[in-house]
């Protein structure tokens, strides 16, 4: 199968940390991205996990665990402009990449 | 540094008519190329993919078409739009050097709505 589960939406106030969940079937999986799309834009890449463990990018980090099938996206000290969609995406061979349905996160004072 | 560009941002056509949408990428050679479509509140789906001049990969059956006339160039064509093709479309491209760093590279996107 080629689906990734993720959650439609979070809310969290500025200033706080907030965790978004993915999990995905295993099926041609080569590793773990993560991507931020605002309103009417671009996806824009944020992380990628290829191996198990933490990447940690400023504020953003993101996790993978392949024996679990699962992944996050950990975003720290979240600011206003943070509002927008995020989105998993299962990396196949060639940087061929199959998408969630993304989790819209809005960020409030 | 690369840049990609894709054209029209923004259009509006009747159903049946055809479509043509370009995409190029600067400042790198012989990219992957791919078009997604992003429906209304939706992921993206992988419509086509290229390796090379001439090489087109479909993900999806459907009504649309791609081309790779040029090593930086990519088309996405149909003959006879249906109310269905409405959507985002996105070009994107990866260095065929670092083929699974997870990491796609998009243009600005064009937003097509069929009538």
């Amino acid at each position: 199968g080629q689906s990734l589960e993720q959650p439609s939406e979070v809310t969290a106030v500025e200033g706080a940390i907030v965790q978004i969940n993915c999990t995905y079937q295993t099926s041609g999986f080569y590793g773990l991205s993560w991507y931020q799309q605002h309103d009417g834009g671009a996806p824009t890449f944020l992380s990628y996990n290829g191996l198990d463990g933490l990447e940690e990018t400023g504020r953003f980090s993101s996790f993978l665990s392949r024996s679990d099938s699962y992944g996050y996206l950990l975003l720290q000290e979240l600011q206003m402009k943070d509002s927008a969609s995020y989105f998993c995406a299962k990396g196949g061979g060639g940087n061929k990449l199959t998408f969630g349905t993304g989790t819209q996160l809005k960020v409030e004072l | 540094s690369q840049t990609i560009h894709q054209w029209p941002a923004t259009l509006v056509q009747p159903v049946g008519s055809p479509l043509s949408l370009e995409c190029t990428v600067e400042g790198t050679s012989n990219p992957n190329l791919y078009w997604y479509r992003q429906a209304a509140g939706r992921g993206l789906q992988l419509l086509f993919y290229s390796v090379g001049i001439g090489q087109i990969s479909s993900e999806v059956p459907q009504n649309l078409s791609a081309s790779r006339p040029q090593d930086r160039q990519f088309i996405l064509s149909s003959k006879k739009l249906l109310l269905s093709d409405s959507g985002f479309y996105l070009c994107a491209w990866s260095p065929t050097d670092r083929p699974n760093t997870g990491e796609l590279f998009f243009g600005e996107g064009s937003r097509l709505t069929v009538l």
